[in-house]
């Protein structure tokens, strides 16, 4: 079975300032997608950021990129200039692609962004 | 999100008392999940359906859990008789084409 662990249950970082959040998953599948989610106080999931792991470039949106290591199977999320509507909680997020459409979340990671 | 709507927002009820949560998902989905929101457990999945059928029901912790999905548009999570424990924030969620989107969640209290 497929499982996520994010490590880090809070950080903080500065405004501004670059932060990186870690995640790792297990599977023996080759072929799946990865995904994170920010989670405001408003309980909304957002979609932040995916990747296809059969694509090796690293996604990118705006001040979010990610660190795909496919053989490490890790893939952490980095958020530079921080601002202080990037505090939230963010969870990582695996799917297969063998189609069943399950989505598998990790324990989150609680960000506070610094004035 | 207008995509996925739950009700109630919030609910309080008290120990042994049957709660329903209900959700209300945005057309084009084939894949409608449940899941549940802890700060120990993290969000765990309960139940999915493919097309409404019952797919997976692995993740319902008791058969005090039950859900049904009798069309396209609607599905509910019953807790009969509830318990303290099961205070958590409830999720429902679907996959569309371009992707998963999720209800604001139910905030349930059981005292």
């Amino acid at each position: 079975a497929q499982t996520v662990t994010q490590s880090q249950p809070e950080m903080s970082v500065q405004e501004a300032e670059t932060v990186t959040l870690s995640c790792t998953y297990d599977t023996s599948e080759n072929n799946y997608y990865l995904f994170w989610y920010k989670q405001p106080p408003s309980r909304q999931m957002i979609l932040v950021i995916r990747q296809e792991a059969y694509k090796q470039q690293n996604a990118t949106e705006n001040r979010f990129s990610v660190n795909f290591q496919k053989a490490a199977k890790s893939f952490s999320l980095k958020i530079s200039d921080s601002q202080l509507g990037d505090t939230a909680m963010y969870f990582c997020a695996f799917m297969s692609s063998s189609n069943t459409g399950k989505l598998i979340f990790g324990q989150g990671t609680t960000l506070q962004v610094k004035p | 999100d207008a995509g996925v709507i739950q009700s109630p927002r919030h609910e309080v009820t008290e120990m042994g008392q049957e709660v329903t949560l209900r959700c209300k998902p945005i057309s084009g989905h084939d894949y409608l999940f449940w899941y549940r929101q802890t700060m120990m457990r993290g969000l765990e999945l309960l139940i999915y359906f493919n097309n409404n059928v019952p797919i997976d029901d692995s993740g319902m912790p008791e058969d005090r859990f039950s859900a049904k999905m009798p069309n396209a548009s609607f599905s509910t999570l019953k807790i009969q008789p509830s318990e303290p424990r099961d205070s958590a924030v409830y999720f429902c969620g679907v996959r569309l084409i371009y992707g998963y989107t999720f209800g604001s969640g139910t905030r349930l209290t059981v005292v």
